[in-house]
């Protein structure tokens, strides 16, 4: 089984900061990852596939970077409505079982 | 495109639980359903899909026994069956079309349902 972890698990921080997330598998997984967005109260929103393909819509600020087992998302400059919880989600393995990390909260 | 969910269900520890997801927009049958639920203040949790076009179905191992996938094409519509339900089943369950990546076996979910509130309580 591939086990998935993000960190932190949450952080605080101003708007117009930086913000990086960090999402680690622990079997290569290649760039089969993706980062969505959750609010409370809705369903994920897709933010980022194929580890760095923005989904069309999403603003420019999101980026995100990495390969096999090491992956980043950054908010290059925070803004309010950022304020929620995004997971990383892994497609590489079949049949798929635990493919969403754990969830980093981010609050402004 | 949309996926539509039925409504809230509330039920007793033992009992079945039968969510349906109502697909429109395009072609129900090009793209597998998985299901995900989300227990209250925790990750998402991932359960199985299922190919609306032939009918097969993968699980999770957690659920392996107790979920059961079915679709009806004619309607464009997804259900996921969970059995024996206990307290620790109580979360929202989401439906998601599983589109792949361009040239590749990779999927990501852009479209969700709005999600099911699944409580099971005495």
């Amino acid at each position: 089984d591939i086990q998935m972890t993000q960190s932190p698990s949450s952080l605080s921080a101003s708007v117009g900061d930086r913000v990086t997330i960090t999402c680690r598998t622990s079997r290569n997984i290649y760039n089969f990852l993706n980062w969505y967005q959750q609010k409370p109260g809705k369903a994920p929103k897709l933010l980022i596939y194929a580890a760095s393909t923005l989904q069309s819509g999403v603003p420019s600020r999101f980026s995100g970077s990495g390969s096999g087992t090491d992956f980043t998302l950054t908010i290059s400059s925070l803004q309010p409505d950022d304020s929620a919880t995004y997971f990383c989600q892994e497609s590489y393995f079949s049949p798929p079982d635990d493919i969403f990390g754990p969830g980093t909260t981010v609050d402004i | 495109v949309q996926l539509v969910q039925s409504g809230a269900e509330v039920k007793k520890p033992g009992a079945s639980v039968k969510v349906s997801c109502k697909a429109s927009g395009y072609s129900f049958t090009g793209d597998f359903i998985h299901w995900v639920r989300q227990a209250p203040g925790q990750g998402l949790e991932w359960m199985g899909w299922i190919n609306p076009d032939r009918g097969d179905t993968n699980y999770g191992q957690k659920f392996q026994g107790r979920v059961t996938l079915t679709k009806d094409t004619s309607i464009s519509t997804a259900y996921m069956e969970l059995s024996r339900l206990t307290s620790d089943d109580t979360a929202v369950y989401f439906c998601a079309r599983a589109e792949f990546y361009s040239g590749s076996s990779g999927y990501y979910y852009h479209y969700w349902g709005q999600g099911t509130q699944v409580t099971v309580s005495s």
